[in-house]
């Protein structure tokens, strides 16, 4: 199947900095890419959906100023958390795939991240 | 009320022995239903994805079924083996590309 990264696998950080998280899609194009977050037992969480060269759509509740999301190219996706607080601490997962509904979509490995 | 129910919340089975996982939903109409096996710290793997109209789908030891007029599907693990420790998601797409993850069953196979 495709491959999905993201990077880091894991960050620690200060409250009050901000921290990106890249995902790619290393062997397709990915016109869509979901962000999602999971806390620990609980399933993911949809935060956005973003297309390529356009306004990611967000979910309710997730703030858009706060989880900045690019989506320069068809094989790169950013997630910026600004301002991080200790309650953003979560892993986040990306997943790639061509939006359509029938299309499989291919999860990223995940980012733990921690914020003191 | 979450849209798609999972059960058991989690499970313990021994090494070689079959399990079945149990999907609720009901969320509708919808485009397809998919199994996800998550490893720990891991990204989600699909394992199967069924379209409304089909019931039934396998992969390797992995056999997903669907029933539509009950709204249920089951992932069967047969012969099962350590490396199955892991959690398995259900997920529902509706035919607007909305996804609704089930809560998930934790599953562990002991030696």
């Amino acid at each position: 199947g495709a491959v999905v990264s993201q990077h880091p696998s894991w960050v620690i950080c200060k409250s009050g900095t901000s921290v990106k998280i890249e995902c790619r899609s290393l062997d397709f194009q990915a016109t869509t890419m979901f962000w999602y977050r999971q806390f620990p037992k609980q399933s993911l969480m949809l935060m956005a959906t973003s297309n390529e060269g356009s306004k990611a759509t967000y979910e309710q509740g997730v703030e858009k100023d706060k989880f900045l999301i690019n989506h320069a190219s068809l094989t790169l996706s950013t997630l910026t958390v600004t301002s991080a607080h200790p309650e953003d601490s979560s892993f986040y997962i990306c997943s790639a795939g061509s939006g359509r509904a029938n299309d499989e979509q291919y999860f990223g490995p995940g980012t733990r991240l921690t914020v003191t | 009320k979450n849209q798609v129910e999972q059960s058991p919340q989690s499970l313990i089975i021994l090494e070689g022995k079959n399990c079945t996982l149990q999907c609720n939903y009901t969320v509708s109409p919808f485009s397809n239903l998919r199994w996800y096996k998550q490893d720990t710290g891991r990204g989600p793997v699909s394992l199967t994805i069924m379209t409304f109209s089909e019931n039934t789908k396998s992969n390797g030891r992995y056999t997903a079924t669907l029933d539509a007029d009950t709204k249920q599907s089951s992932l069967h693990i047969t012969a099962s083996q350590l490396s199955d420790s892991a959690s398995y998601i259900c997920v529902v797409i509706l035919w607007g590309n909305q996804f609704y993850f089930g809560t998930g069953t934790s599953l562990t196979v002991i030696p």
